[in-house]
């Protein structure tokens, strides 16, 4: 049973098109986490939620906007594709705010 | 500069070799990540640690809270080792920042 799920895996689609990914964890975590992954492989902390409010919104453009519908679910949509936007993007979840995180695969989105 | 500095960036090593990772960073931390990205992709919690020494079979993970500084150690390497190692530690009452972490290739 995986711990923190990603939908889908891979994405490819035009510039200028809105696209979601979904994220859910069945570890009963209150903390969950979007981070980014450039193409040199560093990871950035996008957003943070805890139990469902936005704690950390980080110089993401508004393009991106992250959405908790309950506590287990963190979805990110993208509106209006950019070449830049190409990336993977990771969903994590903690128990607490600055516990131990455990991450979903990972969603390779391919902007063309 | 990042906040979080690893060394070295690349890593080869024999099978069987005792490997050290660094991490050091300039923030204050509640504390420090090591983690692991296998070649797939996935990305795994090795440690968080805040003071002292932690081992988990033949890794082991130190913190200096004074020096800010920690090392992963993997002693006996093997093969199924290489992967890339990213510390990444969690500022006061913030977020967690990234190394840009370290890739080792361990050759039998």
């Amino acid at each position: 049973d995986t711990a923190v799920s990603q939908t889908p895996k891979y994405l490819v689609t035009q510039m200028g098109n809105d696209k979601s990914i979904k994220c859910e964890q069945n570890l009963g975590h209150d903390t969950m986490y979007w981070y980014k992954q450039d193409s040199k492989k560093f990871l950035k902390i996008m957003f943070s939620y805890n139990n469902k409010e936005l704690i950390i919104n980080e110089t993401v453009p508004n393009r991106f906007s992250p959405k908790s519908p309950d506590k287990a679910h963190l979805n990110l949509h993208i509106n209006s594709l950019e070449l830049g936007d190409s990336a993977v993007y990771f969903c994590a979840s903690s128990q607490d705010f600055s516990g131990e995180q455990f991450f979903g695969p990972g969603t390779r989105l391919t902007v063309l | 500069k990042n906040e979080v500095e690893q060394s070295p960036q690349n890593l080869t090593a024999q099978e069987g070799e005792f490997i050290t990772i660094n991490c050091s960073y300039s923030v204050g931390i509640s504390a420090l990540h090591w983690l692991q990205q296998h070649p797939g992709g996935g990305i795994v919690s090795l440690f968080m640690l805040s003071s002292g020494k932690k081992k988990h079979g033949r890794l082991i993970a130190t913190i200096n809270i004074q020096e800010k500084h920690s090392s992963l150690h993997i002693t006996a390497s093997h093969p199924r080792d290489s992967a890339v190692y990213i510390c990444a530690v969690f500022e006061y009452g913030n977020k967690l920042v990234f190394g840009a972490g370290t890739i080792l290739r361990v050759k039998s």
